[in-house]
């Protein structure tokens, strides 16, 4: 069974770093791109960024880049966000994905979409 | 990057048909064949439902269906059932720079 398993909630004061997990299981982890969806209390979805396991390679939302770190290590099948200071706004529900999807330095040849999900990493960041 | 614009709700009754719309522009809905909806249930994780604009990943009911017109993209629910009522989301490829891009949402609820 194909499977992305989250690290638990975390609590934590702002300022303060915080690293959370993606474990794929069931597929070969190097070849899909995994990323990151951004979900605050009761609102949408935000497109965070991806990385491609294989090579490490990585793209950024605009609205997130320079604020958050997206990593992968292939050897151990897993993906990790990390923040180097939280601040309040980071809380959230966080979720991986893998993303079926060709994508090229500046073009996408096929986008299958976010096919399978963790299932979400509850972060909040409180004084 | 703005999110592509949804209906905040619809509803429907059981049996009926609602389409939910996701207005972007030129840059993304428009220019690329690379929308996907996703369906997402109270403390859920989202589940993909339509891809490419038109296609169904395996297991998904073919009462949903998935079209674009220009610059919006639509989500049709036919014969709507009581486990349809959820929240859902377009996302569209909007370029190398932004990549890509969801809309607001739209809670729909089964009368």
């Amino acid at each position: 069974e194909v499977q992305l398993v989250q690290s638990g909630a975390e609590v934590k004061k702002p300022g303060e770093s915080l690293e959370i997990s993606c474990k794929g299981s069931g597929y070969s982890f190097s070849s899909y791109w995994i990323g990151w969806v951004r979900q605050m209390p009761g609102k949408g979805l935000e497109w965070m960024g991806i990385i491609y396991p294989g090579d490490s390679d990585t793209k950024y939302s605009p609205s997130f880049e320079g604020q958050v770190t997206i990593s992968a290590d292939k050897s151990i099948t897993t993906a990790y966000l990390q923040w180097s200071s939280l601040k309040a706004s980071d809380t959230a529900v966080y979720y991986c994905a893998r993303y079926v999807a060709g994508i090229l330095p500046v073009s996408v040849t096929h986008d299958y979409g976010m096919d399978v999900w963790g299932q979400g990493t509850t972060v909040t960041v409180t004084s | 990057q703005s999110a592509l614009t949804q209906p905040a709700s619809v509803s429907g009754s059981p049996g009926q048909s609602i389409t939910i719309s996701c207005t972007g522009t030129s840059s993304d809905v428009g220019n690329y064949k690379f929308v996907s909806w996703y369906q997402q249930h109270p403390g859920k994780a989202p589940k993909l439902m339509i891809y490419e604009v038109t296609k169904r990943p395996s297991g998904v009911s073919n009462r949903f269906s998935g079209s674009t017109s220009g610059n919006t993209a639509s989500l049709t629910i036919s014969g709507l059932q009581a486990e349809d009522e959820a929240d859902y989301y377009c996302c569209s490829y909007a370029g190398s720079n932004s990549l890509w891009v969801f809309g607001g949402g739209t809670k729909l609820t089964v009368l």
